[in-house]
């Protein structure tokens, strides 16, 4: 169990370029959960996979976004024409869906710049 | 709307003293979650309390929970320099458990 991991840790871009953030859940997990961080908040949910179907987008959840999960293994968010408010950590995180406590367990998150 | 309010935001304290972080929530989960943030880190899961009247302590943090309340509290004994980070409640909402979180509170513990 190497834990949940994300891709890439740092991203520069400049606004109006799109950009694409991966997540690797814990082996087995198929709950995954995506979440945003701006500066000095707590994180705010974007959306929910179980397995591969996606069943809950945030409102937060702009048209510029989407995320997929092929398979029901890894995911993978993308910002289009990004903008400047796009600026936040990025953070995936993993739950088995039969363990009752429903924990979820983050990964190092991707930290997005939009210059 | 769902809200979580933690009290306090911020706060300084010696090394050796204790205190208390408190989190009220207006979801009517069965559960809450506490997790702990470095500077530019990730978050790293402290607690899960699964029921009204848990209790759970692991080295100087000692956490509960009042379901009735929705209350939380994360206790800090004889606290040490190492405890300064970011903390955070986490009730989870509706069948999906996905967590609504508080703005935290940022712990420093002089030495």
């Amino acid at each position: 169990d190497t834990g949940v991991s994300q891709d890439p840790r740092h991203k520069i871009t400049k606004r109006g370029q799109n950009v694409t953030f991966r997540c690797d859940p814990i082996s087995e997990h198929n709950r995954l959960y995506w979440y945003r961080q701006t500066l000095g908040q707590g994180p705010e949910f974007l959306t929910y996979f179980q397995n591969e179907a996606q069943l809950e987008k945030s409102r937060l959840l702009s048209d510029r976004f989407s995320a997929e999960r092929p398979k029901g293994s890894f995911s993978t968010l993308e910002i289009q024409r990004t903008e400047q408010g796009d600026s936040a950590m990025y953070l995936c995180a993993s739950s088995p869906g039969t363990a009752y406590s429903y924990e979820q367990y983050f990964g190092p998150g991707t930290r997005l710049t939009v210059t | 709307e769902l809200k979580v309010e933690q009290n306090p935001l911020f706060l300084s304290m010696q090394e050796g003293k204790n205190y208390t972080i408190y989190c009220n929530y207006s979801t009517t989960s069965d559960r809450l979650y506490w997790y702990r943030q470095d500077p530019g880190k990730s978050l790293e899961s402290l607690f899960v309390l699964l029921s009204n009247g848990a209790v759970k302590q692991e080295g100087r943090l000692m956490a509960s929970l009042d379901t009735k309340a929705r209350l939380s509290t994360l206790h800090i004994t004889a606290a040490v320099h190492d405890l300064s980070a970011t903390y955070f409640c986490a009730p989870p909402r509706g069948s999906n458990y996905q967590l609504i979180w508080g703005a935290g509170t940022k712990l420093i513990i002089k030495p």
